[in-house]
């Protein structure tokens, strides 16, 4: 069983919509991120947090760690959100290294 | 403000050749961390370098080594190539003493194709 699950691993909605990506782990952690990877590789972070909540533009992230879930929301869901989205987690404090979930594909409809 | 950059974006190598792969992190940034990522996966944890030292390191086996400069820069060397060794090979820095915490800066990748 991988230390980081992602749910759904594929998620295809139309243009408008509202997204929830689940992220589940089995370890303590320091952080948790939220990463956006396009076609051709490049990854770009989105959130970092250890806590609550954060919210930025249209993007929401979420972190229970009693109960190890996290979740991203995207509202009003655009095919430029078209991507895929990857949890990972800073498993020890410090300066440590990241361990991913598989990642969630997402694809909006226009 | 630079981000972080890779070099070459892609490469392509034969069965037993060796390969390096560069990494030039974020302006300010001291810590690199290296990570593969097969087609269809998640990234691995290769290793990671503070200080011109390895700190830590993933399950991966003695070809894959690497290198930090004085300028933080830092190199990848995959020796003996093997098929399974084909992926996106992406460097990651961060600030060791950020306030911030542990948040880390991707760079494009450089894709490996093995034949």
């Amino acid at each position: 069983k991988n230390e980081v699950e992602q749910s759904p691993q594929n998620l295809t909605a139309q243009e408008g919509e509202f997204i929830t990506i689940n992220c589940s782990y089995s370890v303590g952690i320091s952080a948790l991120h939220w990463l956006q990877q396009h076609p051709g590789g490049g990854i770009v972070s989105l959130f970092m947090l250890s806590s609550g909540k954060k919210k930025h533009g249209r993007l929401i992230a979420t972190i229970n760690i009693q109960e190890k879930h996290s979740s991203l929301h995207i509202t009003a869901s655009h095919p430029r959100d078209s991507a895929v989205y990857i949890c990972a987690v800073n498993a020890n404090f410090g300066n440590e290294k990241l361990t991913f979930g598989t990642g969630t594909r997402l694809t909006i409809i226009p | 403000d630079a981000g972080v950059t890779q070099s070459p974006t892609h490469l392509i190598k034969t069965r037993g050749q060796q390969v390096t792969l560069r990494c030039s992190p974020k302006s300010g940034h001291d810590t690199v961390s290296w990570y593969q990522q097969a087609l269809g996966q998640g990234p691995q944890f290769i290793f990671q370098y503070y200080e011109e030292e390895e700190r830590q390191r993933g399950n991966f086996p003695d070809r894959f080594s690497g290198h930090q400069f004085p300028n933080y820069s830092s190199e990848l060397n995959v020796n003996a190539l093997l098929l399974g060794d084909s992926a996106l090979y992406l460097c990651a820095s961060s600030l060791e003493l950020s306030l911030a915490g542990n948040e880390q800066f991707f760079g494009p990748g450089t894709r490996l194709t093995v034949l």
